[in-house]
């Protein structure tokens, strides 16, 4: 089975831009989930997407948004970047329910930096 | 706020060693507890997961799980060069929550 997959793998933007990121997880699984890594903050939770509607959400403002489409590839949407935005984003599929659900599944990530 | 702590570290161990990782956690009705490693310039991989009390053991991970004390430990015995990573403690809620991940606990092994 292929691994989640991530694009881009590296993204370069300007404060005030947006951005979206893609992800499409392991073929299966119907559970989405997107963490935003940094150096001081470690992983923090975004969002989790199953079929097609948000399940749970973390602390993030309304600029980060997702949706998660039919074949459950998700993408993720930040607006008006700043700069504290740049970081590793980290995409983790799941079954997405019973007993393995909260076994995820990381992609590479997409690593944003905005200047 | 659900929180999960880990000692940030870094740990080194020589090979060889028990290398000993903690997380503590602050939701009593906590479920699951997972840890993942992540070396770097890596993505975190799963390595165990644990749902009940008491010791699960995989290989020469094993993994503790105290709910009273709302800890959970990892083991690495036979600690290796190639055992050097962030080990990420991480935990859920209910099937259906979102896992939340601990800051991590760097290990080095030193040959």
């Amino acid at each position: 089975k292929a691994g989640v997959t991530q694009t881009p793998r590296y993204l370069i933007k300007t404060r005030g831009q947006q951005v979206t990121l893609s992800c499409s997880p392991i073929s299966g699984h119907r559970s989405v989930s997107w963490y935003q890594q940094t150096p001081g903050q470690g992983l923090q939770f975004l969002f989790e997407y199953f079929s097609e509607t948000q399940r749970n959400k973390g602390n993030f403002p309304g600029r980060f948004s997702g949706r998660q489409f039919s074949n459950s590839r998700s993408e993720m949407n930040v607006s008006t970047l700043e700069l504290g935005d740049s970081a590793l984003y980290l995409c983790a599929s799941s079954e997405g329910q019973g007993a393995t659900n909260e076994k995820l599944f990381f992609g590479s990530g997409t690593q944003l930096s905005v200047l | 706020q659900k929180e999960v702590e880990q000692n940030s570290g870094p740990l080194s161990v020589p090979e060889g060693a028990i290398a000993s990782l903690n997380c503590t956690y602050s939701d009593r009705g906590s479920q699951s507890f997972f840890w993942y490693r992540q070396y770097s310039g890596k993505s975190p991989e799963l390595i165990m997961s644990i749902y009940s009390n008491g010791d699960k053991e995989d290989g020469r991970f094993t993994a503790q799980l105290n709910k009273a004390s709302q800890y959970v430990s990892l083991l690495i015995r036979d600690s290796q060069p190639s055992d050097s990573a962030t080990y990420l403690c991480a935990v859920s809620w209910t099937s259906y929550d979102k896992v939340i991940f601990g800051p991590g606990t760097s290990l080095s092994v030193i040959p």
